[in-house]
């Protein structure tokens, strides 16, 4: 089955820009989701479609997907960026959704 | 306002059933794929089925295929899972979540999820 791989955490100092990566089998040829989710609380959308942002997200927010890795930016961290972040993509093989492991984000 | 809201989370001993329900309001629900997503504590999201607008279509995990049953009513608005044989490692908050558009890309509306813990 497919796999994604994530780092369990990333630091950043406030303002900073923090990287996120989410690896996978060419995953370059796959459309990537990217999920922000804070304690107590349900994921909220960050990126859709690799590098699109949602309506209401901030522009500090970007996505990038490439040969075996997907990315997503976070530029000029703030506070507030602090919480897990997830990619997902489609398993069409599988007929099923996979999520990375996740990504705690720390900004300090 | 445009929502998800589930329920039928709580105590159950290893071996036993439990059934979720998931009622979505301010949208038209049939016309929608829907999903259960579980996150065991302090662990990530896990994906665990999925069922068309008609229910001609499901699928599951591996880690529960065989045990759990989804299926909805779209007269009621309602999603549901039935949870059978139910292990420790099943313990979690579950989720459901809306499928985004007709390919059903992505998960564009969650509820806040309901506890399940198997404990004896």
């Amino acid at each position: 089955s497919y796999v994604l791989t994530q780092p369990p955490s990333v630091s950043v100092a406030p303002g900073e820009t923090a990287r996120i990566t989410c690896g996978g089998d060419n995953i370059g040829i796959k459309r990537v989701f990217w999920y922000q989710q804070k304690p107590g609380q349900a994921p909220v959308l960050v990126v859709y479609d690799s590098s699109d942002r949602p309506s209401g997200v901030p522009e500090r927010f970007s996505g990038s997907n490439s040969g075996n890795t997907a990315t997503l930016t976070i530029s000029r961290a703030e506070p507030g960026d602090e919480a897990d972040y997830y990619c997902l993509v489609w398993d069409g093989n599988a007929d099923h959704w996979v999520f990375g492991g996740g990504t705690k984000l720390n900004v300090l | 306002q445009v929502q998800l809201v589930e329920s039928g989370g709580g105590l159950v001993k290893p071996g036993g059933s439990l059934r979720l329900s998931c009622e979505g309001s301010g949208f038209i629900f049939s016309d929608y794929y829907m999903s259960w997503v579980r996150q065991a504590p302090g662990k990530g999201l896990e994906w665990i089925s999925y069922i068309s607008i008609s229910s001609t279509y499901t699928n599951y995990a591996d880690s529960v295929k065989g045990r759990f049953t989804i299926s909805r009513d779209n007269a009621k608005n309602s999603l549901y899972l039935q949870m059978n044989s139910l292990k420790v490692g099943d313990t979690a908050v579950y989720y459901c979540a809306r499928g985004f558009g007709e390919t059903n890309s992505h998960f564009d509306l969650w509820g806040q999820g309901t506890l399940v813990t198997v404990s004896s």
